[in-house]
């Protein structure tokens, strides 16, 4: 069955990096881009960006740009999502999800930004 | 971009209700549009893709119609499971972009 295991819950100080990891399984991995979604306590769904799993183009949300990086390793089906220069209100849970429109998602990873 | 306002923001309702929540947006979209189901504490769940077509395994009280920049969502007869908070999603063009959803509470 198809499957997108994320890492664990991350805290970290403003300032700081945080790289989120996807993994999938049950399917072809290159077959199905991967959008990341943010969703702040007690918010709305935000769209960050997408992957293609198959030639690694990107397209990122304006307001992210220049601050997150997304990744894939095909050879572990694997999907990163690295954001940089932390603020507090980049405290949010955050899913990885497969397909346009997204069909199946991650169980969320929650980054709390706090000093 | 396209801005996607969904509404009402929140409803009130019965079990067996029929409720419509509608989505416009602020440019044409063809039928680029899912809504989506999310309750407290879990992913969102696909619904509808494609303006109006029911997601795999999904409960046929649930239907999708619209268009172009008006999309709604219905709900024939609400059961004890639907309430919960539903968003469209609007993927015809970059960046993608959610309503800002609607909170179906019971009455």
């Amino acid at each position: 069955q198809v499957q997108l295991v994320q890492s664990g819950s991350e805290v970290k100080e403003p300032g700081a990096s945080v790289k989120v990891s996807c993994k999938a399984s049950g399917y072809t991995f290159t077959n199905y881009g991967i959008s990341w979604v943010r969703q702040a306590p007690g918010q709305g769904l935000e769209w960050m960006g997408w992957v293609s799993t198959y030639s690694g183009n990107t397209y990122y949300a304006q307001n992210l740009q220049g601050r997150v990086t997304m990744t894939t390793d095909t050879s572990t089906s694997t999907a990163y999502m690295e954001l940089r220069s932390l603020r507090s209100d980049d405290t949010a849970v955050y899913y990885c999800a497969r397909r346009v429109p997204s069909d199946y998602w991650g169980q969320g990873t929650l980054v709390t930004v706090s000093s | 971009d396209i801005q996607m306002t969904q509404s009402p923001s929140s409803l009130s309702a019965s079990v067996g209700d029929r409720v419509t929540i509608t989505c416009r947006a602020s440019q044409g979209i063809r039928n680029d549009l899912g809504w989506y189901q999310q309750k407290p504490e879990k992913a969102p769940k696909l619904l509808i893709y494609a303006a109006s077509s029911l997601q795999s395994g999904v409960p046929s009280r649930f239907s999708g119609s619209g268009s172009g920049t008006e999309f709604t969502l219905t709900i024939s007869s609400l059961l004890p499971e639907d309430f919960a908070t539903y968003y469209c999603l609007q993927y015809n063009s970059y960046p993608w972009t959610f309503g800002q959803g609607t909170t179906v509470e019971i009455k």
